[in-house]
């Protein structure tokens, strides 16, 4: 099955620095989802995007669907410790059929 | 609360031996979902439920079964057929099938270890 690439595979970064990371597909999507997962639980939904170009922010969180329907950008600003996990991106495509998830990003804070 | 409980949380199994994974939602969602995680590699799709006594196979369904009798229930089972089961297996479901939202929400995971 497809996957989406997910970039980059990890960061490492301070408190207070801000994030960014994309996900990029070779197909187009009409739906891009962000989800976080803290260790050892189950991802959990972050943002929701449906439409091309659109832009939307949750908190510290900004993502972005790509006018091309092929990528998607998440932004987090000043982390925080509990930042920390694994940021997955996830894809519909068009016909709507099963999600594709990416590799997902890892989030380390150094302290 | 309303959500998605997974159990056991743990487990080891020997090896040619079949082990189930439970997976509950009170959520009252028509569509149940099994993924895969292994480091590295996202999540990978083992079979989906849309409806009650309907499923399908999802891209890596070789070694596992499953059953949807009851509409909160979606019980995995890793076969000893599976060449490589040791992994964290998420469960996941969703008020419609894949036509709605596409927004999944997740149990805690099962990690299965096979010794």
């Amino acid at each position: 099955g497809q996957q989406l690439n997910q970039s980059p595979q990890s960061m490492f970064i301070q408190e207070g620095e801000d994030v960014s990371m994309n996900c990029t597909s070779s197909s187009i999507f009409n739906t891009w989802l962000w989800y976080k997962q803290d260790p050892g639980e189950g991802p959990v939904l972050l943002i929701a995007l449906y439409k091309a170009g659109e832009l939307t922010s949750n908190g510290r969180l900004t993502a972005q669907f790509g006018i091309t329907r092929k990528d998607s950008f998440l932004n987090i600003s000043a982390s925080i410790p509990s930042d920390v996990g694994i940021y997955f991106c996830a894809g519909q495509n068009v016909g709507n059929e099963k999600l594709t998830f990416g590799t997902g990003t890892r989030l380390t804070i150094i302290p | 609360d309303g959500g998605i409980t997974q159990s056991p949380k743990y487990l080891f199994r020997k090896e040619g031996q079949n082990v189930t994974l439970s997976c509950e939602q009170n959520l009252n969602h028509d569509a149940m979902y099994w993924y895969r995680q292994d480091p590295g590699q996202g999540l990978r799709l083992i079979y989906y439920s849309q409806i009650v006594n309907d499923f399908q196979k999802g891209d890596i369904a070789e070694g596992y079964s499953v059953s949807r009798e009851k509409k909160e229930s979606f019980p995995l089972t890793v076969t000893s057929a599976q060449k490589n089961p040791t992994a964290f297996y998420l469960c996941a479901s969703s008020l419609g099938g894949w036509g709605y939202t596409g927004e999944l929400f997740f149990g805690e995971g099962s990690r299965l270890t096979v010794l």
